[in-house]
């Protein structure tokens, strides 16, 4: 399978615990993104990569949370100190890209599904 | 503020009949415009994209889209529904031209009738 693949798909954890979650893109996409998905609402976007730089973040994105690309390949959100709030599926995305053009599509991973007791 | 407005949180039609999922949106930059589509357990797969070239856009699986800028509409349409079509339906935008990033409507939940 070429698609986007992100580990785990499910994480339960208990409230204050630290979880870390992985995605892989597609082999030649230089984009990555992140974003999280509650119950009933449409995808949020978190934060973006370009290879192993973070260009963007949005406000969404608590110093709770943090992301990395060292290698401009797999990327990892990591949540310190879960809350319940964070009770969410959070997805991961690849794209093609130069320069500022956002036509180029984004290819979608499953998800991971984090429930916070 | 820019935006995108899912009219209906859920449509229910009968197999065989027309689908229409309608999007308003607001941008104040020319706008780049998605259907994403997401069946149960699966990702997010996009259907179709208007990036200001033609503004009729046919995607997969018999969907199409009007970018309507009088009207501030991307209404997405399918002349005969099918089983399969059943699943959550996103209007998707870019914030502004050249944003890498998507803004996502709230979604609209099909059912289809056999």
């Amino acid at each position: 399978d070429t698609g986007v693949s992100q580990d785990p798909r499910h994480k339960i954890t208990k409230r204050g615990q630290n979880v870390t979650f992985r995605c892989d893109p597609i082999s030649e996409h230089n984009r990555l993104y992140w974003y999280r998905q509650t119950l009933g609402q449409g995808p949020e976007f978190l934060t973006y990569f370009q290879n192993e730089a973070q260009l963007e973040k949005s406000r969404l994105l608590s110093d709770r949370f943090s992301a990395e690309r060292p290698k401009g390949s797999f990327s990892t959100l990591e949540i310190q100190r879960t809350e319940q709030g964070d009770s969410a599926m959070y997805l991961c995305a690849s794209s093609l890209g130069s320069g500022t053009s956002s036509s180029y599509e984004q290819y979608f991973g499953p998800g991971t599904r984090l429930t916070v007791t | 503020a820019q935006s995108v407005t899912q009219l209906d949180s859920h449509v229910s039609v009968s197999e065989g009949t027309p689908v229409l999922l309608r999007c308003n949106y607001s941008s104040s930059y020319s706008p780049s415009l998605f259907w994403y589509v997401q069946h149960p357990n699966k990702g997010l797969q996009l259907l179709l994209k208007y990036t200001s070239a033609a503004t009729l856009v046919k995607g997969i699986n018999g969907f199409e889209a009007e970018f309507k800028k009088s009207e501030t509409s991307f209404h997405l349409t399918k002349p005969s529904a099918h089983m399969s079509d059943a699943a959550e339906y996103f209007c998707v935008v870019t914030l502004q031209t050249g944003a890498n990033n998507l803004f996502f409507g709230t979604g609209t939940r099909l059912t289809v009738i056999p």
